[in-house]
């Protein structure tokens, strides 16, 4: 199975100031066909999960461009610009290249 | 408008039997595969279990396989997951979540359901 690491685990900001946030997996996400099946999610408190980026860094239909993908291969980056209350979560990458598709562990987004 | 409406959660004994529904709406069913995504108390999020549109095949989790079994109606836009032989274990809140294209991988997930909530408990 692929592991997806993220760091990290809980992240303190202040809001206007920036947010990053890694994952990494154990083996490349990028498939033959040359695209790489890296995806995030953001959980608020009390809601399922919703798409935010996929396929590395395209956006999902109606998500804030403070959101932000990047990264290649094995190691990738989700980068809020500007962090706003409504932000606030648990942020999960997945790979979607493999089964069983597996998540990161999670990282928690609290507003200082 | 996409919806997706998890229902079929409860209480069960260790051993026993649930089944779930996910009734989908406002997209053509039939030409996306399902899954389900389950989160125990306080845990992140673990990939269950896979259905293309067809419903020709299907897809499990080492954790769940041979005692889940997932399916589909797309007469009814429905997916389902009928879980067997419960163990304290599959205590969790489960997702159904919709891929945009008919693949299992390669799509990850664009909408999720509200969740469903399974306890196994004595």
């Amino acid at each position: 199975d692929i592991v997806m690491t993220q760091t990290p685990l809980s992240l303190s900001v202040t809001p206007g100031q920036p947010a990053s946030i890694s994952c990494r997996s154990s083996q490349s996400l990028l498939h033959s066909d040359g695209k790489t099946y890296l995806y995030w999610y953001l959980q608020r408190p009390g809601q399922s999960p919703h798409l935010l980026i996929s396929e590395v860094s395209s956006r999902f239909s109606g998500v804030s461009d403070r959101f932000s993908g990047s990264g290649s291969g094995t190691d990738f980056t989700l980068t809020v610009s500007r962090v706003e209350a409504e932000d606030v979560g648990v942020y999960y990458c997945m790979q979607g290249i493999h089964l069983p598709l597996t998540f990161g562990g999670g990282t928690k987004v609290e507003i200082k | 408008e996409v919806q997706l409406l998890e229902s079929g959660g409860g209480l069960v004994q260790p051993g026993g039997a649930l089944r779930l529904s996910c009734a989908a709406s406002g997209f053509t069913f039939s030409t996306n595969a399902m899954s389900w995504v389950r989160q125990a108390p306080g845990k992140g999020l673990e990939w269950v279990a896979a259905i293309t549109g067809t419903g020709g095949s299907t897809y499990y989790a080492a954790s769940v396989r041979g005692r889940f079994t997932i399916s589909r109606d797309n007469s009814k836009n429905t997916v389902f997951l009928q879980m067997n032989s419960l163990r304290a274990e599959d205590t969790a809140i489960y997702f159904c979540a919709k891929a945009p294209l008919n693949t299992v991988t390669t799509g990850g997930f664009d909408f999720w359901g509200q969740g469903t909530l399974v306890t196994v408990s004595s």
